[in-house]
């Protein structure tokens, strides 16, 4: 099946820990991007990558980082820096170019304890 | 203020009702246009995508854009208990870095009870 998986689906975490959450695709994708969704706020764009090897602050970096050394993979850490993690944490990919469909993973759910 | 705003209800219809769903934006690059559907504890699936001034029309879905407004809606015809979720309207526009990077507005939840 070719999709986009996260995990763990939902994530604890004590305050000042840093947290990896995993986003794999096997769509053969360039694009990967994280966003967070808080209630009432929509989806806000934390990193994307366009290339392996690549990628750009999206609107709410502070507090997370990325990397892309594999087309299928772009996990995202939250360090201790991020003062409001707990929130739902969404991947999305698509093929490079303006019209291409952003195809979204499950989620994870994180919450600071 | 916020480039893109978005009722977020919550919006509660009967079953056969007509949905309208509606997003303003305020930066006239914005040249393409997207809903998607989200279900509860679920990632975002794309519902419509337009990039010009009209109606785009797909089953019981018609996505509608005024780019002279700075306007898009959203209407479902029929309405039924499996439309029940969060809308959110997204936009893009062309050029350089900002390539696919997606602009969304806060999302609206729709109930329909039957």
């Amino acid at each position: 099946d070719g999709g986009i998986t996260q995990s763990p689906k939902y994530l604890f975490r004590k305050e000042g820990q840093n947290v990896t959450l995993s986003c794999e695709q096997n769509l053969n994708h360039d694009a990967m991007y994280w966003y967070r969704q808080d209630p009432g706020q929509g989806l806000r764009l934390i990193y994307y990558s366009q290339i392996v090897n690549d990628f750009q602050k999206g609107d709410i970096a502070e507090g997370y980082s990325v990397s892309r050394e594999k087309k299928e993979s772009f996990p995202l850490t939250v360090t201790s820096a991020q003062k409001n993690p707990t929130a739902f944490y969404l991947c999305a990919s698509s093929f490079r170019g303006i019209h291409n469909e952003q195809f979204f993973g499950p989620g994870t759910r994180l919450t600071v304890l | 203020q916020k480039e893109v705003e978005q009722d977020p209800g919550p919006l509660s219809v009967p079953e056969g009702a007509i949905v309208s769903l509606n997003c303003t934006y305020s930066n006239s690059a914005f040249q393409y246009f997207m809903w998607y559907r989200q279900y509860s504890r679920k990632g975002p699936e794309l519902l419509m995508y337009t990039y010009s001034s009209g109606n785009k029309e797909d089953g019981r879905f018609t996505a509608q854009v005024d780019k002279s407004s700075k306007y898009i809606s959203l209407f479902i015809r029929d309405s039924q208990p499996s439309d029940s979720a969060t809308y959110l309207c997204a936009m893009t526009w062309a050029g350089g870095t900002s390539y696919g990077k997606l602009t969304f507005g806060q999302g609206t939840i729709l109930t329909v009870h039957p």
